[in-house]
């Protein structure tokens, strides 16, 4: 079945230690985003690629940095994980022109936990 | 802005219970409408969708209609089974809206044996 994937599922790391999390899809969408939820609030987008393209939020700090290589893959970087970014992560893609919107779908998540 | 507006929860029912969780929205434009539900630990998923007035979305029992007089996009259930506990997102996604997904704070239902 086409889907996205997101490894690891559970990843821990150190105060101050580079981390990277990772999502693949086979749909072939050409947008890819990252968010970051805390405790089932709502997912708070933090970056998206439409194809190439790199769109960053406005809020989203300069320690989460992102990588595209292909369609298929896309990378979130932690430069410098703090205690406040332990959250889950999703990795979401959408099929999508200029002109409509459509529907994201979602992986399964990675919940990052910060010692 | 394009804003997405739900009840608060958690909303707590008996099996086979009918359940309606609101969501109004303040959208430019003619959005789309979704609703996404997260089980515990997991990523969100599509329940369901409606992209133009009076559309209804419906999928696995559950429904909702986009009406545009009152800006509204409510998910109802005519009876819940315990495995329906999750939290539900509503959601827009709106033309000029830059690729963003606007998602409610999010609903939690608990459904009790």
């Amino acid at each position: 079945d086409a889907m996205v994937i997101q490894n690891p599922r559970y990843q821990v790391t150190q105060f101050g230690k580079p981390v990277t999390l990772s999502c693949s899809q086979t749909l072939n969408h050409n947008v890819m985003y990252w968010y970051q939820q805390k405790s089932s609030q709502a997912p708070k987008l933090l970056f998206h690629y439409y194809d190439k393209d790199f769109n960053n939020e406005a809020d989203t700090p300069d320690n989460f940095q992102s990588r595209r290589p292909n369609t298929s893959f896309c990378f979130l970087d932690i430069r410098s994980p703090g205690l406040g970014d332990a959250a889950m992560y999703l990795c979401a893609t959408s099929g999508r022109d200029y002109t409509y919107q459509e529907t994201q779908y979602f992986g399964p998540g990675t919940r990052l936990l910060v010692l | 802005g394009n804003s997405v507006t739900q009840m608060e929860g958690p909303v707590t029912l008996s099996e086979e219970a009918f359940l309606t969780i609101n969501c109004t929205y303040t959208a430019t434009g003619y959005p789309s409408l979704f609703w996404y539900v997260q089980y515990p630990g997991e990523g969100l998923q599509l329940l369901l969708k409606a992209t133009k007035a009076d559309d209804k979305g419906s999928n696995k029992g559950f429904e909702a209609t986009y009406r545009k007089e009152t800006t509204s996009f409510h998910l109802e259930k005519g009876s819940v089974q315990v495995s329906d506990s999750a939290v539900y997102f509503c959601a827009l996604s709106a033309l000029g809206g830059g690729f963003k997904t606007i998602f409610g704070a999010g609903t939690r239902l608990f459904v009790k044996a």
